[in-house]
C-alpha cells in the first residue's frame, strides 16, 4: 500500500526566503510522485511530477523537487518566496503510473510573511 | 478549454436526504475521477471512469454512493440517505488519457445538518 506523509501542516516563510515543504512516501513499487497546489476557491493544480529518469524535477512558478529513493523523500523547494505562493500544497503518490488512485498527503499550508 | 465544472458549489442538506452532484469534464477528456476531501485532510480517491465505464471504486464508496457517466461526458455522484460524516468537499477531475495531466474542478462543498 502507498502512503504520503507531509511534515508540518503549516509553514511560514518571509518573502524572498527559501521555501521547503517536506514529503516522505511509502510505496511497494517504484513510485510516481506529484506536488499539487490549491489556492482558495480554486481547484488543485499540478506543480510538478516525477516518473522516472532525472531525480530533480522542475515545475511551474519556480518550484522544484528532488526524488531521493534512499530517503523515500520528495521535498518541494523554491529559492525565493513570493507573496503569490501562499496556498495549500499537497504531495501525492501513485503506484499505477497514471493518475488513477492518487494517494495524497494531508497538505501543508504555506504563509508568506511580508 | 473552460476547465472542469462542478455544480453546485455548495449544498446544505438535512441528514437522511438524497443529494446529487454534477461534474462536466474538459471536452474530449476520456477519464473522469471523483475524490472526497474532508477538513484537514488531503483528497481521497473515490472512483474513476474511462468514457462511460466505471473502472474502479474505492472501499470509501459505500452502497449509499453511486456515480454514473452515462454518455461518457458529464458525470453525476449521488449520495442517498446522507449522514453527517458525508460532509466534505467532493472534487471532480479529468484527464485526456491515463498518464496525462489531471485537471481538477473547484469542488462541491456538502454540509449535512
Amino acid at each position: 500500500a502507498q502512503s504520503v506523509t507531509q511534515l508540518g501542516s503549516h509553514v511560514s516563510v518571509s518573502e524572498g526566503a527559501l521555501v521547503l515543504l517536506r514529503c516522505n512516501y511509502s510505496s511497494s513499487v517504484p513510485p510516481y510522485l506529484f506536488w499539487y497546489v490549491q489556492y482558495p476557491n480554486q481547484g488543485l493544480q499540478l506543480l510538478l511530477k516525477y516518473t522516472t529518469g532525472a531525480t530533480l524535477v522542475k515545475g511551474i512558478n519556480g518550484f522544484e523537487a528532488e526524488f531521493k529513493k534512499s530517503e523515500t523523500s520528495f521535498h518541494l523547494t523554491k529559492p525565493s518566496a513570493h507573496m503569490s505562493d501562499a496556498a495549500e500544497y499537497f504531495c501525492a503518490v501513485s503506484e499505477s503510473g497514471g493518475n488513477e488512485k492518487l494517494t495524497f498527503g494531508t497538505g501543508t499550508r504555506l504563509t508568506i510573511i511580508p | 478549454d473552460t476547465g472542469v465544472s462542478q455544480d453546485p458549489r455548495h449544498k446544505i442538506t438535512k441528514r437522511g436526504q438524497n443529494v446529487t452532484f454534477r461534474c462536466d469534464p474538459i471536452s474530449e477528456h476520456n477519464r473522469l475521477y471523483w475524490y472526497r476531501q474532508t477538513l484537514g485532510q488531503g483528497p481521497e480517491f473515490l472512483t474513476y471512469f474511462q468514457n462511460e465505464a466505471q473502472l474502479e471504486k474505492s472501499r470509501l464508496l459505500s452502497d449509499r454512493f453511486s456515480a454514473e457517466r452515462p454518455k461518457g461526458s458529464f458525470s453525476t455522484l449521488e449520495i442517498q440517505r446522507t449522514e453527517q460524516g458525508d460532509s466534505a468537499m467532493y472534487l471532480c477531475a479529468s484527464s485526456y488519457r491515463t498518464g496525462s495531466k489531471l485537471f481538477f474542478g473547484s469542488g462541491t462543498q456538502l454540509s449535512v445538518l
